[in-house]
């Protein structure tokens, strides 16, 4: 069973910026699920991909976009990079149908600094 | 809006010492309650899921039980060991997809 993969592991850009992070399922899963830790506080959900569609959303703004892969996996892109933007960036995959998402297994993150 | 919260924030306690952390949630309509751990700077690893039908579950040392009526969940740790430093994180699920998390509780356990 291979876990889920996350790159890169850091990254440092600059404000207004773009950036693609990049996340491989676990093997047989089909949901993909995108959240942002800020330091002290709880992962925050940015949204969820099944069937290579946007499946629910968190509150945030459409800077944040994703795309997942017939292969499940999945690139979370934010443009226009603001200062707090910076935080772990966790993706999360699980076995899903449509609605539904039971255990869901992290990767390790990507640690987004904005400068 | 569903709100989750932890209590405490942190906690030291002596190795061997059994210890329960709390998890609070404002919306019952739940469909599933985990507990994650995370290392520093690390991922979040699942350790117990329970379906807004259970009561509890329990794996090894750990016992997780959910009251939806009251809106608590409590994470029970058995016999504790330093390994088990981490921070706990509860997540409450509405959609049935996407977790609401709590803020966590820091756990040190001292040899």
């Amino acid at each position: 069973e291979t876990g889920v993969t996350q790159s890169p592991t850091h990254l440092i850009k600059t404000r207004g910026q773009q950036v693609t992070l990049r996340c491989s399922s676990q093997s047989g899963h089909n949901t993909v699920s995108w959240y942002q830790q800020a330091l002290g506080q709880g992962p925050q959900f940015i949204f969820q991909y099944y069937r290579e569609e946007e499946n629910g959303r968190g509150n945030f703004p459409p800077r944040f976009s994703g795309l997942q892969f017939p292969n499940y996996s999945s690139e979370l892109n934010v443009n226009a990079l603001e200062l707090d933007d910076s935080a772990l960036y966790l993706c999360a995959s699980g076995i899903g149908g449509g609605s539904r998402t039971d255990t869901q297994y992290f990767g390790p993150g990507t640690r987004l600094t904005v400068l | 809006k569903q709100e989750v919260t932890q209590i405490p924030a942190a906690l030291s306690v002596p190795e061997g010492e059994n210890l329960v952390l709390n998890c609070s949630f404002t919306d019952s309509a739940i469909y599933n309650l985990q507990w994650f751990r995370q290392d520093p700077g690390k991922g979040l690893t699942s350790l117990l899921l329970i379906q807004s039908s259970q009561r509890e579950q329990t794996s090894g040392r750990l016992n997780a039980s959910l009251d939806k009526s009251s809106g608590r969940s409590t994470l029970y740790i058995a016999a504790s060991q330093p390994g088990d430093s981490a921070t706990y994180l509860c997540a409450a699920s509405n959609s049935g997809y996407a977790l609401n998390f709590g803020k966590g509780t820091s756990l040190l356990v001292t040899p």
